[in-house]
């Protein structure tokens, strides 16, 4: 059973729109959640992290949204680029536990 | 600052062999941790290390196992190797012993089971 979900596998935005990438989760337990940014043939890169005594974390173009009530939390671009062009994975805990990942959603970014 | 590199990038093992899988942590970094990501789907857990000690582990057999060594630096080995082992083994190193930090990843190594 998915902990974590990112519902959408791809989504296609126009360069210097808004992009919104969605997560859901089932385990209200979880209290820390962050988003990774992968380029093919590399690992995985740290974007943003946001704790459950917060529901909104900024850095940059990046913003992060968490909905602890609908256990929704999602990753908003803006404007996008298309060096943002990446699979995008969310990611949670519990307390010290290791992270559980989204399927992760690609992204395009179109010039 | 060198990043977490890994070892090899590709490889192609035949089912029931062994394979050692190898990752140089980032500079300054104690702590290093193993993923598993098979086609679709995210990086799966697999242990962490910190200090040479085994700090934690997902739901994988103990075919699945490590060393760190005194330069923080590691090894995953995996034995009896099945079909479904198929996937991209991430290393990531960190700062700290927390099991959810932040951490750096390499570009992993891209075993095929055959």
């Amino acid at each position: 059973d998915q902990q974590v979900k990112q519902n959408s596998p791809s989504l296609s935005v126009q360069e210097g729109r808004i992009s919104i990438l969605n997560c859901d989760y089932t385990n209200s337990m979880f209290d820390y959640f962050l988003w990774y940014k992968k380029y093919p043939a590399e690992g995985p890169t740290f974007l943003i992290s946001i704790s459950s005594i917060k529901d909104k974390n900024e850095d940059g173009r990046f913003t992060v949204f968490l909905n602890k009530s609908a256990k929704h939390l999602s990753l908003h671009i803006v404007p996008s680029q298309p060096g943002d062009s990446a699979v995008y994975f969310c990611a949670a805990s519990e307390r010290n536990t290791p992270l559980v990942f989204g399927k992760g959603t690609r992204l395009s970014v179109i010039a | 600052e060198t990043g977490v590199t890994q070892s090899p990038t590709h490889l192609i093992k035949t089912r029931g062999q062994q394979v050692t899988l190898r990752c140089s942590s980032q500079s300054g970094h104690n702590t290093v941790s193993w993923y598993q990501q098979a086609l679709g789907q995210g990086p799966q857990f697999i242990f962490q290390y910190y200090r040479e000690e085994e700090n934690g582990r997902g739901n994988f057999p103990p075919r699945f196992s490590g060393l760190q060594f005194p330069n923080y630096s590691s090894e995953l080995n995996v034995n009896a190797l099945e079909l479904d082992d198929s996937a991209l083994y991430l290393c990531a190193s960190s700062l700290t012993e927390r099991l959810n930090t932040e951490a750096f990843f390499g570009q992993g190594t891209r075993l095929t089971v055959v």
